[in-house]
């Protein structure tokens, strides 16, 4: 079974398109995340949520919007792609507190024409 | 603030040869550090953690780590590389006083088994 899923697997499209990536978890988290992984495999994180509500926002363009319509669930959705946004894009989910191991999805690999 | 530095952007070694990937940390609160394994084309996967507990930690696929804080380091080890250790090494330090976990990743290291 698979513990952190995401969909699409690859994106492309061209740039000021609109697209959103989809994550869901059934390991009963209650913490999600978004991360970036550039060309150069540098990961950095986007976004987190606890339970729903948004507790890590990093230095994201606001065309980036995550939602998490419920704690299993955090999509997101990106507005007027760049050539930039290429690059692997990883959902993982947690229990919350520091200790907790983090569980990555596969990722999804953005490629902005 | 957390940080990471790994040394070595990339690591080379023959098949059954010692592994040392090394890592050093920086961290304003008593810190939880991670090694995470990535190969080729895939997610990432926890190969061990350290959380205050014993300082010596064995992972999977006979990988160890060893927290030092006097060298502010936690080094990954292995005693003998199979062509299959090959792939990009994440060292990872989180910590925080909110409760609420952020990774903060090294820039990773890539490993190559030569046979």
């Amino acid at each position: 079974d698979t513990a952190v899923s995401q969909t699409p697997k690859y994106l492309v499209t061209q740039m000021g398109n609109d697209k959103s990536i989809k994550c869901e978890q059934n390991l009963g988290h209650d913490t999600m995340y978004w991360y970036k992984q550039d060309s150069k495999k540098f990961l950095k994180i986007m976004f987190s949520y606890n339970n729903k509500e948004l507790i890590i926002n990093e230095t994201v363009p606001n065309r980036f919007s995550p939602k998490s319509p419920d704690k299993a669930h955090l999509n997101l959705h990106i507005n007027s792609l760049e050539l930039g946004d290429s690059a692997v894009y990883f959902c993982a989910s947690s229990f919350p507190t520091s200790y907790n191991e983090q569980f990555f999805g596969p990722g999804t690999r953005l490629t902005v024409l | 603030a957390q940080s990471v530095t790994q040394l070595d952007s990339h690591v080379s070694v023959s098949e059954g040869t010692p592994v040392l990937l090394r890592c050093n940390y920086s961290s304003s609160y008593s810190p939880s550090l991670f090694w995470y394994v990535q190969h080729p084309n895939k997610g990432l996967q926890l190969l061990l953690k350290y959380t205050s507990a014993a300082t010596l930690v064995k992972g999977i696929n006979g990988f160890e780590a060893e927290f030092k804080k006097s060298e502010t380091s936690f080094h990954l080890t292995k005693p003998s590389a199979h062509m299959s250790d090959a792939a990009e090494y994440f060292c990872v330090v989180t910590g925080s006083n909110t409760g609420f976990q952020k990774l903060v990743f090294g820039t990773g290291t890539r490993l190559l088994v030569s046979p």
